[in-house]
C-alpha cells in the first residue's frame, strides 16, 4: 500500500504566486522523483534527486531531498497557467530481490488562475 | 518507437468480461512497469518486468490480473472477469535499465467496467 504522504492534496492559486508541496514517509528512500501529469497523459519526470540534502533546480522548479531521507519538497516559483496538472512524488529504494520499484504519493492537484 | 505506446486508449467493457491491455515500450528498454491509477489516487504498482528475469508480481490485486512480456518487448496486461472496481487508468512505463532513475510513461488505457 501507499507509504508516502503527499500534501497538500490540491492548490488553487493566482498566476505569479509561488507553490510549495511536499512528501513524507515513514521509510527511508534512496532516490526521490517528482512527476507532473496533465489530463489524458502519463506522468512526466520533472526532477530526480539522488543524495540526501541535494537541492536541484529545473527552470522555475526546485526540489530537495531531505536530510533524513524520509521527505522531499517541490517548489514552483512564479506560477503560470501551464503549470496546471497533478504533481506526484515518488520514493525509490532497492528491494531485497534487487528490483527498483518506486512508491508514489497520491498527488497534488494544482490549478492556476490567470 | 519514440515513446511508450499503450492501446487501446479507452476501453468500456461489461462486468464479467475479460480485457487485454497492451504496452509497447521504448525500443531497447529492459525494464517495464504496470501501474493502476484510480480517480483521485496515486499510482498503484501492479507488476514489473526486468529483462529475462522472473517478473515481480507483488502488486497484482487478485488472481484475475496477469501480465506477460513477450520477447522482452511488448507487454499485455489481462484482467479476467472484470469488476466495477477495476475501472481505472492503467499506465505502463519503461526504462533503459532497472535502477533509481526516471521512467517514461505511456498515456494510459482508461478502463471503464459497466
Amino acid at each position: 500500500g501507499q507509504q508516502l504522504n503527499q500534501s497538500p492534496q490540491s492548490m488553487f492559486i493566482q498566476e505569479g504566486e509561488d507553490v510549495s508541496m511536499n512528501c513524507t514517509s515513514s521509510s527511508i528512500f534512496n532516490t526521490w522523483l517528482w512527476y507532473k501529469q496533465e489530463p489524458g497523459e502519463g506522468p512526466v519526470l520533472l526532477i530526480a534527486l539522488y543524495k540526501a540534502g541535494e537541492l536541484t533546480s529545473n527552470g522555475r522548479l526546485t526540489a530537495q531531498f531531505g536530510i533524513t531521507r524520509k521527505d522531499s519538497f517541490l517548489n514552483i516559483s512564479a506560477s503560470i497557467p501551464s503549470d496546471v496538472g497533478i504533481y506526484f512524488c515518488a520514493g525509490h529504494r532497492r528491494r531485497s530481490g534487487g528490483s527498483y520499484i518506486p512508491t508514489f504519493g497520491r498527488g497534488t492537484s494544482l490549478i492556476v488562475h490567470p | 518507437g519514440a515513446g511508450v505506446s499503450q492501446s487501446p486508449s479507452n476501453k468500456v467493457t461489461e462486468k464479467g468480461k475479460d480485457v487485454e491491455l497492451r504496452c509497447d515500450p521504448i525500443s531497447g528498454h529492459t525494464a517495464l512497469y504496470w501501474y493502476r491509477q484510480s480517480l483521485g489516487q496515486g499510482l498503484e504498482f501492479l507488476i514489473y518486468f526486468q529483462g529475462n528475469s522472473a517478473p515481480d508480481k507483488s502488486g497484482l490485486p487478485s488472481d484475475r490480473f496477469s501480465a506477460e512480456r513477450t520477447g522482452g518487448s511488448v507487454s499485455t496486461l489481462t484482467i479476467q472477469r472484470t469488476q466495477q472496481e477495476d475501472s481505472a487508468v492503467y499506465l505502463c512505463a519503461s526504462s533503459l535499465v532497472a535502477g533509481p532513475g526516471g521512467y517514461t510513461f505511456g498515456s494510459g488505457t482508461r478502463l471503464t467496467v459497466v
